[in-house]
């Protein structure tokens, strides 16, 4: 296993258009998570999964966008009607759940643009 | 979001020069970690912290936990060019690996 995984690394896309971004996570992991980190500032949290159950969504995380991981393994981030604001990496991060708070692996990221 | 406050937000330094940045909330924390990103990649974590007061060194890199649990300090010694990247603190409230809050980030630079 190479890590977690995001595809594409990079999308361009018209304001108005829907995308959807994947995420692999590293395998034996249980927990799957989406932050968002814009221009110069820190990652913030979106949300974020245990197996196929999303366990909490941030308010960041309006109605256009929407998380899923079926079959607990990899997960979709869907942003419908996208925004000039949305612009942004998206990152995913994956962990198990355990008692510390040990960190999560990243992966390295989908770059998000719209013009 | 919430973030927390991290300064400075950049640093230009010689390289072997001892670099200190810190990270500060007005809550208190259970968990603190520091990450460093590259250019393009996705942050990788570099110490975490669990008890209030611990002092954890990875290499060159030394972390503490504030005692009051609402800061904490990284310390980069004999600062080499491969350090350069943002450096970002991060905190949980809660135990086990729940959501994050993060810093804005150090910005470092090495000058050979």
């Amino acid at each position: 296993d190479t890590g977690v995984s995001q595809d594409p690394r990079h999308k361009i896309t018209k304001r108005g258009q829907n995308v959807t971004f994947r995420c692999d996570p590293i395998s034996e992991h249980n927990r799957l998570y989406w932050y968002r980190q814009t221009l110069g500032q820190g990652p913030e949290f979106l949300t974020y999964f245990q197996n196929e159950a999303q366990l909490e969504k941030s308010r960041l995380l309006s109605d256009r966008f929407s998380a899923e991981r079926p079959k607990g393994s990899f997960s979709t981030l869907e942003i419908q009607r996208t925004e000039q604001g949305d612009s942004a990496m998206y990152l995913c991060a994956s962990s198990l759940a355990t008692a510390h708070n040990y960190g999560y692996t990243f992966g390295s990221g989908t770059r998000l643009t719209v013009v | 979001g919430q973030q927390l406050n991290q300064s400075p937000q950049s640093m230009f330094i010689q390289e072997g020069e001892d670099v200190s940045m810190n990270c500060t909330s007005s809550s208190i924390f259970n968990t603190w970690l520091w990450y460093k990103q590259d250019p393009g990649e996705g942050p990788v974590l570099l110490i975490a912290l669990y008890k209030a007061g611990e002092l954890t060194s990875n290499g060159r890199l030394t972390a503490q936990f504030g005692i009051t649990r609402k800061d904490s300090f990284l310390n980069i010694s004999a600062s080499i060019p491969s350090d350069v990247g943002i450096y970002f603190c991060a905190g949980s409230r809660n135990s086990g690996n729940t959501p994050l809050v993060f810093g804005k980030g150090t910005r470092l630079s090495v000058i050979a």
